[in-house]
């Protein structure tokens, strides 16, 4: 069937640095993608989505670019900080609530 | 505080036994979800429901039971069917088809 995953499952980074997590989708109807941060022994939290119709989405320190054609999403993060460090997950809204998700990338900030 | 709020927050169960897990939602959503969560992995669908009195089955629904019967509410059964019940439960909810999905904190269920 068709699914969600990630490039990494880890990734190191120094404090201030910028972060890039990868995502392969492979449904290419898909036309709703979500990144999720969650820490551990927490629900996961809504950082920022974005919809087939663009290619780029800017929130607060965080940018999701899209890319239909090779159907990949990234999630970066701008001056990466220690509150920073959990496992993030990119999910595809596959219609109404039926996500599915990537095995996630686990994020440590250095300080 | 606007939110959905999950409980217990930690349960044990013994084998044979069934549990309920509590989620109640105020967000006025007309959609709720369960996810399971092993460690190190994703989020798998167990139930979900689009209104209340309705409800349809997720990718992982054997050996659990759902019910919506209030907007607020859709508590989760783990049967004692469900061979492997240790993991982390999540409740979602949304408004609509294409909207922002929330998650609550989670349940974690473990088998004793």
């Amino acid at each position: 069937g068709e699914s969600v995953g990630l490039h990494l499952p880890t990734l190191s980074v120094q404090e201030g640095d910028n972060s890039i997590i990868n995502c392969a989708y492979s449904n290419s109807a898909s036309d709703y993608f979500i990144w999720y941060k969650q820490e551990s022994g927490k629900g996961p939290q809504f950082i920022i989505d974005i919809r087939s119709n663009m290619d780029k989405r800017q929130g607060q320190r965080v940018t999701v670019l899209l890319n239909k054609t090779v159907k990949h999403l990234s999630l970066q993060i701008a001056a990466t900080q220690p509150g920073d460090s959990a496992v993030y997950f990119c999910a595809e809204n596959m219609g109404y609530g039926k996500l599915t998700f990537g095995q996630g990338t686990i994020l440590t900030v250095h300080p | 505080d606007g939110g959905i709020t999950q409980s217990p927050k930690y349960l044990f169960r013994k084998e044979g036994q069934n549990v309920t897990l509590s989620c109640e939602q105020n967000l006025n959503h007309d959609a709720m979800y369960w996810y399971r969560q092993d460690p190190g992995q994703g989020l798998r669908l167990i139930y979900y429901s689009q209104i209340v009195n309705d409800f349809q089955k997720g990718d992982i629904a054997e050996g659990y039971s759902v019910s919506r019967e209030k907007k607020e509410s859709f508590p989760l059964t783990v049967t004692s069917a469900q061979k492997n019940p240790t993991a982390f439960y999540l409740c979602a909810s949304t408004a609509a088809r294409g909207n922002t999905i929330y998650f609550g904190e989670g349940s974690w269920l473990t088998v004793v």
